[in-house]
């Protein structure tokens, strides 16, 4: 089955301490983006690859970074957590051609920082 | 100015009846504009693409574009209880990087 997965699906952590939220697609697609959901504020993304080892800052990637080391994985990494970035993560990724830039999200990540 | 603009709603519908969705973008430069509708505590899935003037159906959907005026829509006919959810909007800016905005989103009740 096609698909974009994330893990972990939820998670409690505390102010300052790393984590990293993994994406995962099998669609062999050269585009990846990530994304935070915030009430009133809508989804805004936060970085995005266009290829391997290809990355760029999306509206809002302070406090975040990523990496693409392969095609199919784009991890997104809080080094050091605060309270503002509770929020929902999604993850997304399309095949980033003319006429095929729809994107296919994952289940989203709820992340709660204390 | 926000680069794409959502009525937040909520918009009440009575089932049966049709839904308008509407959105207005300021990058003149767009080029793909896409509906997603997001059900409560799930992902967005992609209903409807548009790349030119317009209207484009799909079943009981029906986008517009109409880009000397900046504005995209979305019709939904015999509005349905399952189509209860919230509606984003989003647009490509295009020039080849995958800058996908989106807007606020609207969220429509139908009510049987």
């Amino acid at each position: 089955e096609a698909q974009v997965t994330q893990n972990p699906r939820y998670l409690i952590t505390v102010t300052g301490k790393k984590l990293t939220v993994t994406c995962s697609q099998n669609m062999n697609h050269e585009y990846m983006s990530w994304y935070r959901q915030d009430p009133g504020l809508g989804l805004r993304q936060i970085y995005y690859s266009m290829n391997v080892e290809v990355t760029d800052k999306g509206d809002v990637p302070e406090g975040y970074k990523v990496s693409r080391k392969e095609k199919r994985n784009f991890p997104l990494i809080l080094e050091s957590p605060s309270p503002n970035q509770t929020s929902l993560y999604f993850c997304a990724s399309s095949h980033g051609l003319a006429g095929q830039e729809t994107q296919y999200f994952g289940p989203g990540t709820r992340l709660l920082v204390l | 100015q926000k680069e794409v603009e959502q009525n937040s709603g909520p918009l009440s519908v009575p089932e049966g009846a049709i839904a308008s969705l509407n959105c207005t973008y300021s990058d003149r430069g767009s080029q793909s504009f896409f509906w997603y509708r997001q059900y409560s505590g799930k992902s967005p899935e992609l209903i409807m693409s548009i790349y030119s003037n317009g209207d484009k159906e799909d079943g009981r959907f029906t986008a517009q574009l109409n880009k000397a005026s900046q504005y995209v829509s979305l019709l939904i006919r015999d509005s349905q209880p399952s189509d209860s959810a919230t509606y984003l909007c989003a647009v490509n800016k295009g020039g080849g990087a995958q800058k996908l905005v989106f807007g606020q989103g609207t969220r429509l009740t139908i009510n049987p």
